[in-house]
């Protein structure tokens, strides 16, 4: 099946570091995103993985894919008050399926 | 390079009328997908597009349709609208199928 699991909230410290978790069962997921959306905003693509890497680092984001376990991490560094906002995973399932499957979305509070 | 525009931004309709949201995808992309944001469902899939065709639909009632124009635009049409359509209606696009998706703002639908 299809499902795409997060835990709904996060409240760090600024300038500590934040982990964002995300399971999903699809194994034959291609792809797998991270989306930020700001209140009252649409969705901003972050950064994404391909099912074949391990790690992608993008400035402050380091994206960690472990396909066994069917985990994905967010580690954003030194976070900021302009990082608050809910971050959401998603997949694209594979068998020609091309449209995104997300999770409820991780609300990241950074606290001055 | 401009991204994904929405229009209206904002809709209000009453019960048993019908809301047209329309789309434009980045230039040069061709797929378009349709997601609902209800609070408390998260983001569902609604449908997608790709060169003119409706390629995909969600669990969604048949009174969602919609279609893709030519200069590859899209409209989405609700009809019939129950207060429960009350949701922010996001637009996609993506260079072609199982690329990278790009979100536009959204259009807020009130039904009431």
């Amino acid at each position: 099946g299809e499902d795409v699991e997060q835990s709904l909230f996060l409240s760090v410290r600024e300038g500590d570091s934040s982990v964002i978790n995300c399971t999903y069962t699809d194994s034959s997921s291609t792809y797998l995103y991270w989306y930020k959306q700001e209140p009252g905003a649409g969705l901003q693509l972050l950064t994404y993985i391909f099912s074949n890497m391990d790690m992608k680092q993008d400035q402050r984001l380091t994206v960690l894919l472990n396909k066994k376990d069917k985990h994905l991490s967010l580690r954003i560094a030194d976070t900021q008050t302009g990082d608050s906002a809910i971050y959401f995973c998603a997949e694209i399932p594979g068998a020609g399926s091309y449209q995104l499957t997300f999770g409820k979305g991780t609300k990241l509070s950074v606290i001055p | 390079e401009a991204g994904v525009t929405q229009s209206p931004t904002h809709l209000i309709k009453t019960r048993g009328q019908q809301a047209t949201l329309r789309c434009s995808p980045i230039s040069g992309h061709t797929s378009v997908y349709w997601y609902q944001q209800a609070l408390g469902l998260g983001l569902q899939f609604l449908l997608w597009y790709d060169e003119g065709e409706e390629r995909n639909r969600g669990n969604f009632p048949p009174r969602f349709s919609g279609r893709q124009f030519p200069n590859y635009s899209s409209e989405l049409n609700v009809n019939a609208l129950e207060l429960e359509d009350s949701a922010l209606y996001l637009c996609a696009s993506s260079f072609g199928q199982a690329e990278t998706q790009y979100f536009g703002p959204g259009t807020r639908l009130l039904v009431l």
